[in-house]
């Protein structure tokens, strides 16, 4: 299976500061997602990239995508307490319609 | 903003007992999947389903599970005969497409305790 795994498991920060959350995969995929996750509540989707690309925005997110070492990064920049959160990576790969999902970074941002 | 809606939020359910969790998924979605979440554990994919049947599962998702979209509408997952270790959150999610933005928008989760 296309198992992310992110690392740090825990980071704690200031708030202002920027945060970057790693992620590895063992197989070849098809995108990999980024998702976060609130204490006891959903995931919310916070961006997708492809295989064939290698880094993408969004808002105070940046995304990187290495296929050659499977591996990703997150970037959270300017980091506000309300970003204290659960950070996932999630893989997906070609026909598949399931997402497998890493262990996560927990985010502590502090005020 | 559409959201996808789950019932109940929290479920206790003696050992052995059938559940249903329900979901509503977002009504121009055609892909539709149940997700479970053991306490402290990774979320884990239990099975996709698309043009009413269901299109991939896990080993997780054995006999004991099923899914139905009854109406159009609810999309629910059934566990007939619950064991301690189906103590979990189940996560419901519908997607518009099954590779690209904007992603899965999952629910908020039925807390399911297994006693």
């Amino acid at each position: 299976s296309q198992q992310g795994e992110e690392d740090p498991q825990a980071l704690s920060i200031q708030e202002g500061e920027n945060a970057t959350m790693n992620c590895s995969y063992k197989t070849s995929i098809n995108n990999l997602q980024w998702y976060r996750q609130n204490s006891g509540r959903g995931l919310v989707h916070l961006i997708l990239i492809r295989s064939n690309e290698r880094e993408k925005h969004s808002g105070r997110l940046r995304v990187t995508l290495d296929t050659s070492k499977k591996s990703s990064s997150l970037l959270i920049t300017a980091s506000r307490a309300a970003d204290t959160a659960s950070y996932f990576c999630a893989t997906s790969g070609a026909g598949s319609y399931q997402l497998t999902f890493g262990k996560g970074t927990k985010l502590s941002v502090i005020p | 903003e559409p959201e996808v809606t789950q019932t109940p939020s929290h479920q206790v359910t003696q050992m052995g007992q059938e559940v249903i969790l329900r979901c509503v998924p977002i009504s121009n979605h055609l892909y539709f999947y149940w997700y479970r979440q053991i306490l402290g554990q990774k979320v884990e994919f239990l099975v996709s389903f698309y043009n009413n049947e269901i299109s991939e599962k896990s080993e997780i998702f054995d006999d004991q599970f099923s899914v139905e979209r009854p109406d159009g509408s609810n999309f629910t997952l059934k566990i007939r005969s619950t064991k301690l270790e189906d103590s979990a959150m189940y996560f419901c999610a519908s997607s518009n497409t099954r590779q690209e933005e904007p992603g899965y928008t999952f629910g908020s989760g039925t807390r399911l305790t297994v006693v």
